[in-house]
């Protein structure tokens, strides 16, 4: 079955850096588009980022282009975040979830979530 | 940037109708899904492609799509479905999320 477990999550000061991970199974990971979706305590959700199935392709919400940047690894099925100049807006739980397809959703599976936290 | 609006609460009595909308320009071009999320899970996607139902989703779940209205549409409401539900769309190379409804059953 499907699988997606996240890891990386944490308490991190502002400006600092941070890197979530998305390990995938249950599914042929290289033929499919991941993506990063958050939820800020209480709010609703919120597209973060989407890489397609071979890497080529990566699109950004507005709020953390410049500072986010999506990667894979379709030799370890695994799919990265790597967060910059973090702010407290930024704290949320962050999901990643697989498409159905290519890149523009939906999104058929999701991970349980990893919470990160920017506080001083 | 596009916006998809959904009401932020509907109520509806067990065994009844419920209908949640969301709203965007020309969304009826685009196609639109949607997912349940209860309190501390993951979002489970319910309807895609406006109308289509994912593999172990019950029958009772149903999606429309017209002009700028995308709606959802839950037939004999269970207690279970009482949950938040967010539409969703792509546009101009981003994935938008509707603020979400909570559906109250009562």
């Amino acid at each position: 079955q499907v699988q997606l477990v996240e890891s990386g999550g944490g308490v991190v000061q502002p400006g600092r850096s941070l890197r979530l991970s998305c390990a995938a199974s249950g599914f042929t990971f290289s033929s499919y588009g991941m993506h990063w979706v958050r939820q800020a305590p209480g709010k609703g959700l919120e597209w973060v980022a989407v890489i397609s199935h071979d890497g080529s392709n990566k699109y950004y919400a507005d709020s953390v282009k410049g500072r986010f940047t999506i990667s894979r690894d379709n030799s370890k099925n695994t799919l990265y975040m790597q967060m910059y100049s973090l702010r407290a807006e930024d704290t949320a739980v962050y999901y990643c979830a697989k498409d159905l397809e290519a890149v523009a959703g939906p999104f058929d599976y999701w991970g349980q979530g990893t919470l990160v936290t920017v506080s001083s | 940037s596009y916006e998809l609006t959904q009401p932020p609460s509907v109520s509806v009595s067990p065994g009844q109708t419920a209908s949640i909308t969301c709203s965007g320009d020309k969304l009826g071009h685009k196609y639109a899904c949607w997912y349940q999320q209860k309190p501390g899970q993951s979002p489970v996607l319910v309807i895609y492609q406006d109308t289509k139902r994912p593999s172990g989703i019950p029958e009772r779940f149903s999606g429309s799509s017209s002009g700028n209205t995308a709606t959802l549409t839950i037939s004999g409401t269970q207690a279970m479905d009482e949950s938040d539900y967010f539409c969703q769309a792509w546009d101009s190379s981003t994935v938008v999320f509707g603020g979400g409804t909570k559906l109250t059953v009562l």
